[in-house]
């Protein structure tokens, strides 16, 4: 497609359930972001990957949370054990160049998860 | 550390005004600034950067930027407001400490254009 895909639009999921959140990122694009954006915030960092390597994962804020890219196109961010506080947007952002800063991030429409 | 601050919530002018939506940068080294627009219920929309240059930059849908090194601020301008230009703005700076190139993002600013 021409834009960063996520899926799906919408989850709620129950406490305690399992979540999977899935990007599908410009073809050929080397950088893989995923951010949690809180209702009436601005987007927080949560992980990078440059194709198939996570280089970063430092905003993870616990280890509930786990993301993968194994073939270095199709990311999935998992969510285990959800809690109220996961509830946000989770935005997934591509872009073409590895690590070049002034390369814009490409984002797609995010994943609205709501813990009930 | 790399921040920026977006210090209005809320922004509101009359269409065919122009806008300002203000932003301030703390960086170490060179800033790589980005302005981000969001429309309900989607992802942000890339507008323009500064990388280095000329410190009037411009982007999509009539924006421009300035880059002011001394006031570290890269205010986001348009000189006739659209009622289609309401939406969610972002400011951002790149993590230069970061070998992720992640950007780093304000609180964001909520503009509402009046007919």
């Amino acid at each position: 497609g021409a834009g960063v895909s996520q899926s799906p639009r919408y989850k709620v999921a129950k406490r305690g359930q399992d979540v999977a959140l899935r990007c599908d990122p410009i073809s050929g694009h080397v950088s893989l972001f995923w951010y949690q954006q809180a209702l009436g915030q601005g987007p927080e960092f949560l992980t990078y990957f440059q194709n198939e390597a996570q280089l970063d994962k430092s905003g993870l804020p616990s280890d509930r949370f786990f993301a993968e890219r194994p073939e270095g196109s199709v990311s999935t961010l998992k969510i285990q054990r959800t809690q109220q506080e996961d509830s946000a947007v989770y935005l997934c952002a591509s872009s073409l160049v590895g690590t070049a800063k002034n390369s814009p991030l490409h984002f797609g429409n995010g994943t609205r998860l709501t813990v009930t | 550390a790399q921040s920026v601050a977006q210090p209005e919530d809320q922004v509101n002018v009359a269409e065919g005004n122009p806008l300002t939506v203000k932003c301030t940068y703390s960086v170490s080294g060179n800033p790589y600034l980005f302005w981000y627009v969001q429309y309900p219920n989607r992802g942000l929309q890339f507008l323009l950067k500064y990388i280095t240059g000329d410190n009037l930059v411009k982007g999509s849908y009539g924006f421009e930027a300035e880059f002011n090194k001394s006031q570290t601020s890269f205010h986001l301008k348009k000189p006739s407001a659209l009622v289609s230009d309401s939406a969610l703005y972002f400011c951002a700076v790149r993590d230069g400490s970061s070998n992720t190139g992640k950007l780093i993002f304000g609180q964001g600013t909520t503009l509402q254009v009046k007919p």
